[in-house]
């Protein structure tokens, strides 16, 4: 059974650091993983999609990276600002549905 | 603009009473979801449907009950039957592709359901 695993649960930086963000899951047979954005109270933004045969996918300031073989993927965040804040979720794609992480509660400082 | 609308935004129940939760999407997308979050823990999957008038289990449906009359409406009933009901319900839809796998998601906004 895919499990969805994001290490830290909370993490609080001061504004301009460069950061990443940890997702590791237990089976390689994925389709894709996604990342996501949630604000408080809100439904999630997706950040990032990729696909299993990709290896990364940037978008501005976010950067993913995917490496089946280790079921790890990480997402880089340059240049972090306040409004980064948010909780990230990752997700993986397996034959029907997503396996999702609890996410990581990101919190940065001006 | 094209996007996914989930509503009320916040939802009273009573006990033993039924509420509905709508969502809508006008992204023309075959496959919608419905998912449950509650604090600290990832999303669950309640109920899911790849095309019209035909849905499928997801992890956690006891108690929840849904239809898919047409591609664009995925409405969510909770009924009494489920007994632990308050928590953010999340509505998303995708493409699928040549495989019928589905591809990227995109959420609503949620609706926050409490029993009171």
């Amino acid at each position: 059974k895919q499990e969805v695993t994001q290490i830290p649960a909370a993490l609080s930086v001061p504004e301009g650091e460069n950061l990443v963000l940890n997702c590791s899951f237990t089976d390689s047979a994925i389709y894709n993983l996604q990342w996501f954005r949630q604000d408080p109270g809100k439904g999630l933004t997706s950040l990032l999609l990729i696909q299993s045969s990709q290896r990364e996918q940037t978008s501005g300031r976010l950067n993913a990276s995917l490496d089946k073989s280790s079921g790890r993927s990480t997402l880089y965040i340059a240049a972090s600002q306040p409004g980064d804040s948010a909780t990230y979720l990752c997700a993986v794609k397996g034959n029907y549905q997503l396996i999702w992480g609890a996410g990581t509660k990101l919190i940065i400082k001006p | 603009d094209g996007g996914i609308t989930q509503s009320p935004k916040y939802l009273f129940r009573k006990e033993g009473q039924n509420v509905t939760l709508s969502c809508e999407q006008n992204l023309n997308h075959d496959a919608m979801y419905w998912y449950r979050q509650d604090p600290g823990q990832g999303l669950r999957l309640i109920y899911y449907s790849q095309i019209v008038n035909d849905f499928q289990k997801g992890d956690i449906a006891e108690g929840y009950s849904v239809s898919r009359e047409k591609k664009e409406s995925f409405p969510l009933t909770v009924t009494s039957a489920q007994k632990n009901p308050t928590a953010f319900y999340l509505c998303a839809s995708s493409t699928m592709d040549r495989a019928r796998v589905s591809t990227e998601a995109f959420f609503g906004q949620g609706t926050r359901l409490t029993v009171v």
